[in-house]
């Protein structure tokens, strides 16, 4: 079985500030990893994955995410936020070879202030 | 393309009551997922289809819901009768592939009093 940790439920910061949310997860099999982020009354959207190959993935607006195996972490970051990037993220595996279910972690509420 | 399409928006019943659930996934999406947001969680998935069999129903309460996916396309949730507990918003998911593409609609935000 798999379980995802984001170890921060809220992250204020200001405007132009950069930023990280922590993930980490636990699976006795290789995963796929993914970044989910939540706008207030929408639906989840993918912002970033991964599958395989570079660890360092990138979404197209600035933000990026490192997968480190010895770590189980897959954090998320981005050099300088904006407004507009409040929302709430997710953070989520699905085994490899299975039948291609998410597990998500409780989220994360970033809330960027002026 | 359209996006993943659900309703109603907001539902809310009292205990004991029987409500559902619809959701049309995106055309051409074999596979759709139905998850449990509760209030401060992350999204928990009930139940899985691949066209219209079901892959994964492992976290479905069954004895208090039901899904079904006519067709392989349309699905609906059921629950029956509800509890306080089942306070949250349903999300339906579709996917084509790759793995992890999964597309959500907005959800429905269910309220049990």
């Amino acid at each position: 079985a798999q379980s995802v940790t984001q170890l921060d439920s809220q992250v204020p910061v200001f405007e132009e500030a950069p930023v990280e949310l922590r993930c980490n997860y636990s699976s006795s099999v290789s995963v796929y990893l993914f970044w989910y982020v939540q706008y207030p009354n929408q639906g989840l959207q993918l912002l970033l994955k991964y599958l395989s190959g570079s660890t360092l993935v990138e979404s197209i607006n600035g933000f990026e995410a490192e997968f480190n195996k010895s770590q189980t972490s897959f954090h998320l970051r981005k050099p300088s936020v904006h407004i507009s990037d409040t929302a709430e993220y997710f953070c989520a595996v699905s085994p490899q070879g299975g039948s291609e279910k998410l597990v998500f972690g409780k989220g994360t509420k970033l809330t960027v202030n002026p | 393309e359209a996006g993943v399409a659900q309703s109603p928006r907001y539902k809310i019943i009292e205990k004991r009551q029987s409500v559902a659930f619809w959701c049309n996934p995106i055309s051409g999406h074999a596979t759709l997922y139905w998850y449990q947001q509760i209030l401060g969680q992350g999204p928990k998935l009930l139940i899985q289809f691949q066209n219209n069999g079901v892959v994964d129903d492992s976290q479905l309460p069954k004895d208090r819901f039901s899904a079904e996916r006519l067709k392989g396309v349309d699905s609906t949730l059921k629950i029956q009768p509800a509890k306080l507990e089942d306070s949250a918003v349903y999300l339906c998911a579709s996917s084509r592939g790759p793995v992890g593409e999964q597309y959500f609609g907005p959800g429905t935000r269910l309220t049990v009093t």
